[in-house]
């Protein structure tokens, strides 16, 4: 399977600002996924994002809150604006290989004070 | 609505056999997959049935029943490391996987 990195792994933010968290994989990929993973809880999916077009999104998540760009088949960045303590979560990324498989990033671990 | 339901905890003992089940409702069907979770790390990938039937891979195999809507995650000859979460996820129509909250499993010796 494809190798996913993420950037930051973690971070400490305080109210107010944003985040961005980068995703890299070794592989051009068609489909790339922003999860998140809040404390305890399963994954949600926050939105697909497409190569070269606007990212679709899950509902109760908004580009406003969550603008991801996608500007090719190996790279993708979720950020996580105007951050409040409730945005305290992992966020992972993943992408679909064979078998419509999807594979997870190592994961971002954001603590928002 | 979209829902997946699986037990909240699990226990069992070093080599013993252990059955997750997953009962899952959605607007539509193209896949379920298992994931294993250990803590503070990211889900690894153990399983994918679309067909129903038994999926076996070494110690694990993983079992749908489409009709029923109900998949099982059998873990045979059980050992500590295999401590962990265990997420049922299904895959509806389109490309997204609605994930269930999870199986805690502990294994003792």
């Amino acid at each position: 399977s494809a190798v996913i990195s993420q950037k930051p792994s973690r971070d400490i933010c305080q109210r107010g600002t944003s985040l961005t968290i980068q995703c890299q994989v070794d592989s051009q990929v068609t489909m790339m996924f922003w999860y998140r993973q809040q404390p305890g809880q399963s994954l949600t999916l926050i939105a697909t994002a497409n190569q070269g077009s606007e990212a679709t999104y899950e509902s109760g998540f908004v580009i406003d809150k969550f603008p991801i760009s996608r500007p090719n088949l190996t790279f993708s960045t979720l950020t996580v604006s105007n951050m409040s303590p409730e945005d305290s979560s992992i966020y992972l990324c993943s992408v679909e290989e064979q078998q419509e498989t999807q594979y997870f990033g190592p994961g971002t671990r954001l603590l928002v004070l | 609505g979209q829902n997946i339901d699986q037990p909240t905890e699990m226990t069992a003992t070093e080599g013993a056999i252990v059955q997750i089940n997953c009962t899952y409702q959605t607007s539509g069907f193209n896949g379920l997959f298992w994931y294993q979770q250990h803590a503070g790390e990211a889900p690894t990938f153990l399983s994918y049935n679309v067909l129903d039937g038994l999926e076996e891979k070494g110690r694990f195999s993983s079992f749908l029943s489409r009709s029923k809507g109900y998949s099982y995650l059998l873990l045979k000859e059980l050992q500590m490391k295999d401590s962990a979460s265990y997420l049922c996820a299904v895959r509806d129509r389109g490309t997204a996987l609605i994930f269930g909250k999870g199986t805690t499993l502990s294994v003792s010796s």
